[in-house]
């Protein structure tokens, strides 16, 4: 069973442009997740799709971030325009079952805004 | 402010030795708890989690975790450590058992001596 992926895996780009970072959850897994760690600091929780809702979003640090999951299958991360403090790891992970909570982690994106 | 922290940014030992990783949260309620950890190149793979129940959890690759009330406290320990358990090891808090969404502490950068 394959696992989270993501892609790419390293991204670098000029301040002002747009990145989109996407996630292929776990086949079944109706719970997706994005976290991202900016250098030095804790990974930091983002937002949470059940299937293509969007079911807290929380964490997302402000509206040049947009994320989508439709047909809730896959999901998509845009940066729009990027600056230089959105450099970072963008971790996405997918649970089924909500309720115990497990969680399966991707390699991550590493976003690399110069 | 309600956290998890990790006391040790980055420990080293020697291949044989034993192994602690202090992890220490401060939420009211027995929260959920896991450690993750991330091998360079890889993305974060579940070591162990508690739920409930006893309170020593035993996890993969030799690791095993207590959860200790008194103290808010769930150090990952194991008794002879590997030269591949060089890595990065993040503790998790789901603060509130249902719905709520990872914590993550600031992460314990591992290096092992030959």
């Amino acid at each position: 069973e394959a696992g989270v992926t993501q892609f790419p895996s390293h991204s670098v780009i000029e301040k002002g442009q747009t990145v989109t970072l996407r996630c292929d959850p776990i086949s079944g897994h109706d719970n997706l997740y994005w976290y991202r760690r900016v250098m030095g600091k804790e990974i930091k929780f983002l937002l949470h799709f059940v299937k293509e809702s969007k079911q807290d979003e929380s964490g997302m640090p402000n509206n040049r971030f947009l994320a989508e999951r439709t047909g809730g299958t896959y999901s998509t991360l845009k940066v729009q325009p990027a600056e230089l403090e959105d450099s970072g790891v963008y971790f996405c992970a997918s649970s089924q079952d909500r309720a115990k909570n497990i969680q399966y982690f991707g390699a991550g994106t590493r976003l690399s805004v110069l | 402010a309600q956290s998890v922290t990790q006391p040790d940014i980055h420990i080293t030992v020697s291949e044989g030795a034993s192994l602690e990783l202090r992890c220490n949260y401060s939420y009211g309620a027995t929260p959920y708890l896991f450690w993750y950890v991330q091998s360079p190149g890889q993305g974060l793979q579940l070591l162990l989690k508690y739920f409930s129940g006893d309170t020593l959890v035993q996890g993969i690759k030799g690791f095993e975790a207590e959860f200790k009330r008194s103290q808010s406290s769930f150090n990952l320990r194991k008794p002879s450590v590997h030269w591949s358990d060089a890595a990065e090891y993040f503790c998790a808090v789901v603060p509130d058992n249902y719905g709520q969404n990872f914590v993550f502490g600031p992460g314990t950068r591992l290096s092992v001596l030959p």
